[in-house]
């Protein structure tokens, strides 16, 4: 079984700053993948980025990359340079490489200001 | 390639009322997800088919769930009795292989 939390149910940041949010997982999985959606108020949810548990290197995405710390089983998710369009809610998600099942976690909500 | 598609929408019954929601994932994903999501919470999984074996069900799915993917095309969730505790939106999402998701747009279901 898995599990996400996301302990920050609102963050906010101003345009163009950085702005870190939280994600902790447990899996008792030793294969498997991690992700970051959002989900604009529109709700068609996207992916944002994608972690493979055995890659070492964190994973960037131009202005998004994660700090991926396996022992500590933590995925946060950093955003660069913030615009109004990163504005929604941020999911985190586990999958095992096995079942591939994505679980989510709760979700933040990033509110960026002008 | 025009994405996951999902109809209707919209969707408001009465309580006591079957409803049948369709899904259209994208052409040659193998594996069709549905989940639910209240508001305020994260999506949560009820069914996985890969092609049209539908290889796990989640607890929430209960008896009045039913979902089916024929042919390992569309793939159809009704849910039958609705309640009002069912009302949330309900999304689909198709995957290629062993990799990322791709989400539909949902069905946001509204039981008064």
């Amino acid at each position: 079984a898995q599990t996400v939390t996301q302990s920050q149910p609102e963050m906010s940041v101003q345009e163009a700053e950085t702005v870190t949010l939280s994600c902790t997982y447990d899996t008792s999985e030793s294969d498997y993948y991690l992700f970051w959606y959002k989900q604009p108020p529109s709700r068609q949810m996207i992916l944002v980025i994608r972690q493979e548990a055995y890659k070492q290197q964190n994973a960037t995405e131009n202005r998004f990359s994660v700090n991926f710390q396996k022992a500590a089983k933590s995925f946060s998710l950093k955003i660069s340079d913030s615009q109004l369009g990163d504005a929604a809610m941020y999911f985190c998600a586990s999958g095992a490489r096995g079942s591939y099942i994505p679980t989510f976690g709760r979700g933040t909500s990033l509110i960026v200001h002008p | 390639d025009t994405g996951v598609s999902q109809d209707p929408r919209h969707k408001i019954t009465k309580r006591g009322q079957n409803v049948t929601f369709r899904c259209d994932p994208i052409s040659e994903h193998n594996r069709l997800y549905w989940y639910r999501q209240t508001l305020g919470q994260g999506p949560e999984f009820l069914t996985y088919f890969q092609n049209e074996a539908q290889l796990e069900k989640s607890r929430l799915l209960s008896d009045r769930f039913s979902a089916e993917r024929p042919k390992g095309s569309f793939s159809t969730l009704e849910i039958q009795r609705t309640e009002q505790g069912d009302s949330a939106m309900y999304l689909c999402a198709s995957s290629p292989a062993r990799d990322q998701v791709y989400f539909g747009p949902g069905t946001r279901l509204t039981v008064t």
